[in-house]
């Protein structure tokens, strides 16, 4: 059965610290994609990044950066030099191949004090 | 393009009343997905449609709801009727290929059931 784990509910961190918020996934398919979305206070959800299977490049957006590791089934997420906009609670999400049917973790929390 | 469009923004409505929530995906969108996200369980599916027409309505808790897309251009959930463990953020979201691609959510209808 497809999952997704995100073990940290809630992160704190201080204004320019960097964190990294960590996604494990678990599926059969050999096909899937991965997708990171931000949910501000406002209560939207925001596409930040996908990712197909078949591709494990990391990626940096800005302050933004992703690990995918396939050998660990991970997906990561950083911020650099965080910032107070950056609060939000972040999900990371996993398309199953066949169905395409999009399985969300939990969420973690994210805030940053100035 | 305005995004996804939900209505209402807010619902409050006794146990036993019908509700009805809308949605009109963006122009030009194939897929359309309602999911609701509650504490306890977080983002679910509840179903999809494709051109119109229903894919997955497994995510559909039970018979008290029902979802239709007469056009392209517009969707509705309907609960009924509904039960205070029926309170949740609802969301509409739309995909212009399939979901393996990033889908596009609305800023969601809270519904409060008393």
């Amino acid at each position: 059965a497809q999952k997704v784990t995100q073990a940290q509910t809630e992160i704190s961190v201080v204004e320019k610290e960097d964190v990294t918020l960590d996604c494990v996934y678990e599926t059969r398919d050999t096909t899937y994609y991965l997708f990171w979305y931000k949910q501000p206070p406002s209560g939207e959800l925001v596409f930040l990044i996908r990712r197909n299977s078949f591709d494990e490049q990391n990626e940096i957006s800005g302050r933004y950066s992703w690990n995918f590791q396939k050998s660990t089934s991970s997906f990561n997420f950083t911020i650099t030099a965080s910032q107070v906009v950056d609060s939000a609670v972040y999900f990371c999400a996993l398309s199953e191949g066949r169905t395409g049917k999009l399985i969300f973790g939990q969420g973690t929390e994210l805030s940053v004090k100035p | 393009d305005a995004g996804v469009i939900q209505s209402p923004r807010h619902e409050v409505t006794e146990m036993g009343q019908e509700v009805t929530l809308r949605c009109k995906p963006i122009s030009g969108h194939d897929y359309l997905f309602w999911y609701r996200q509650t504490m306890m369980r977080g983002l679910e599916l509840l179903i999809y449609f494709n051109n119109n027409v229903p894919i997955d309505d497994s995510g559909m808790p039970e018979d008290r709801f029902s979802a239709k897309m007469p056009n392209a251009s517009f969707s509705t959930l309907k609960i009924q009727p509904s039960e205070p463990r029926d309170s949740a953020v609802y969301f509409c979201a739309s995909s212009d290929r399939d979901l393996r691609t990033e889908a596009f959510f609305g800023q969601g209808t809270r519904l409060t059931v008393v």
